[in-house]
């Protein structure tokens, strides 16, 4: 079974901060999800990656397969980046299921 | 807006009351999955639904009772809860087979079970 582990837990940083949150996976995997989940519940697919890094606006996600780890960048951040990020795996190989890590919980102050 | 709704968005319920959560996809997907979130712990996989049959059911009691009527549907029927099952209840669809592991998640049912 794909232990998935995040850190930080917790990241509060001030605006315009450059934020990185880490994810570490135990089972070699063929693609790894990131997602953002707002207070109130939804959750938004962000990345889904299976080498290299991937770039959307100030978001920047980063995958190191032969370590098993994946960052997430945001650069310049923002108040309404504030959200729980979420990593998330197969439990092995590919496969549609996901293992989920625990989320960081992200607070930008202005 | 993802592509997946669900109704309703809050619920309160007694431990005696029957009610039904429903999520509806409108991107032609042909998985559906529930997912329970608790506070401080990872989403749990619930139901994987693929081509309208059940394809996983990770242990979970039998008062949640999943029905998935057509690829674009798919409801959890809740009886007799307990008030640890309050939670939020997510769920989430996706092309099933075809290599593209990505999932589209709904807003999620706030329940509190009193």
């Amino acid at each position: 079974k794909n232990e998935v582990e995040q850190s930080p837990q917790n990241l509060t940083a001030q605006e315009g901060e450059f934020i990185t949150i880490n994810c570490s996976y135990s089972v070699g995997i063929s693609a790894l999800h990131w997602l953002q989940q707002h207070p109130g519940g939804g959750i938004v697919s962000l990345f889904m990656l299976s080498s290299g890094k991937k770039k959307h606006g100030r978001l920047i996600a980063t995958i190191n397969i032969q370590e098993k780890h994946s960052s997430l960048h945001i650069t310049a951040s923002h108040p309404r980046d504030s959200a729980v990020y979420i990593c998330a795996a197969p439990p092995q190989g590919g496969s549609e299921k996901l293992v989920f890590g625990k989320g960081t919980k992200l607070t930008v102050n202005p | 807006e993802t592509g997946v709704t669900q109704t309703p968005r809050h619920l309160v319920m007694g431990m005696t009351n029957k009610k039904s959560l429903k999520c509806e996809q409108h991107l032609g997907h042909n998985a559906m999955y529930w997912y329970k979130q608790s506070a401080k712990k990872p989403l749990e996989l619930m139901f994987v639904y693929s081509l309208e049959e059940r394809v996983e059911n990770n242990s979970v009691p039998s008062r949640f009772s999943p029905e998935c009527p057509n690829s674009s549907h798919l409801f959890l029927h809740l009886h007799t809860l307990q008030p640890e099952d309050s939670a939020l209840y997510l769920c989430a669809s996706s092309q099933f087979r075809t290599g593209r592991y990505e999932q589209y998640f709904g807003p999620g049912t706030r329940l509190t079970v009193t």
